[in-house]
């Protein structure tokens, strides 16, 4: 089975600081999938990156980065330089290569504040 | 491209009425399709998900029930609603060769 934990419920920052999400998992597959998604107030989950598991190189993408490693079961999300329109809820998400099914964590809700 | 559909986009129903929520993806063909509710301020729950039409996996007992009619039209149902079947309702897709899953605008249901 898989569980991903996402420990902080809610960050409020001020415009313009940098935030980083937390995302911890579990998994006894050795190929899988780790994602990040979006959720802003509007309420569609928007798909942010995908990240394979034998791919642990970081990603940047804008002002968004990911930092994947294995070692510690960590895929961190980090947004530079916040913007009042980053403010949602940021769901972490797992699923073995092989199955159809993500494992959700609870989300962490981002406030920017101007 | 692919775009999924999903309406209404917002609910209100008495306790005990029926209910049918429906789902359609465009521009793919045999995607998995699946159900999520989510209530206020919470996570998502699986609810149903499909590989082809007429395969239904229930994730969770309750009085909800899903079908898939067409390849690419999922319906959620209700024959009775309660109060606790409140919540925001978002239907996804994914492709046959897995990885991630694209979501719905989602529908929000009231039950009162």
């Amino acid at each position: 089975a898989q569980k991903v934990t996402q420990a902080q419920t809610e960050i409020s920052v001020v415009e313009k600081e940098d935030v980083t999400l937390d995302c911890v998992y579990e998994t006894r597959d050795t190929t899988y999938y780790l994602f990040w998604y979006k959720q802003p107030p509007s309420g569609e989950l928007v798909f942010l990156i995908r990240r394979n598991s034998f791919d642990e190189q970081n990603e940047i993408s804008g002002r968004y980065s990911w930092n994947f490693q294995k070692s510690t079961s960590s895929f961190n999300f980090t947004i530079t330089a916040s913007q009042v329109v980053d403010s949602a809820v940021y769901f972490c998400a797992l699923t073995p290569s092989n199955d159809y099914k993500l494992s959700f964590g609870a989300g962490t809700t981002v406030t920017v504040r101007a | 491209s692919q775009t999924i559909h999903q309406w209404p986009a917002t609910l209100v129903q008495p306790v005990g009425s029926p209910l049918s929520l429906e789902c359609t993806v465009e521009g793919t063909s045999n995607p998995n399709l699946y159900w999520y509710r989510q209530a206020a301020g919470r996570g998502l729950q699986l609810l149903f998900y499909s590989v082809g039409i007429g395969q239904i996996s229930s994730e969770v007992p309750q009085n909800l029930s899903a079908s898939r009619p067409q390849d690419r039209q999922f319906i959620l149902s209700s024959k009775k609603l309660l109060l606790s079947d409140s919540g925001f309702y978002l239907c996804a897709w994914m492709g046959k060769r897995g990885g991630e899953q694209y979501f719905g605008p989602g529908t929000r249901l009231t039950v009162t």
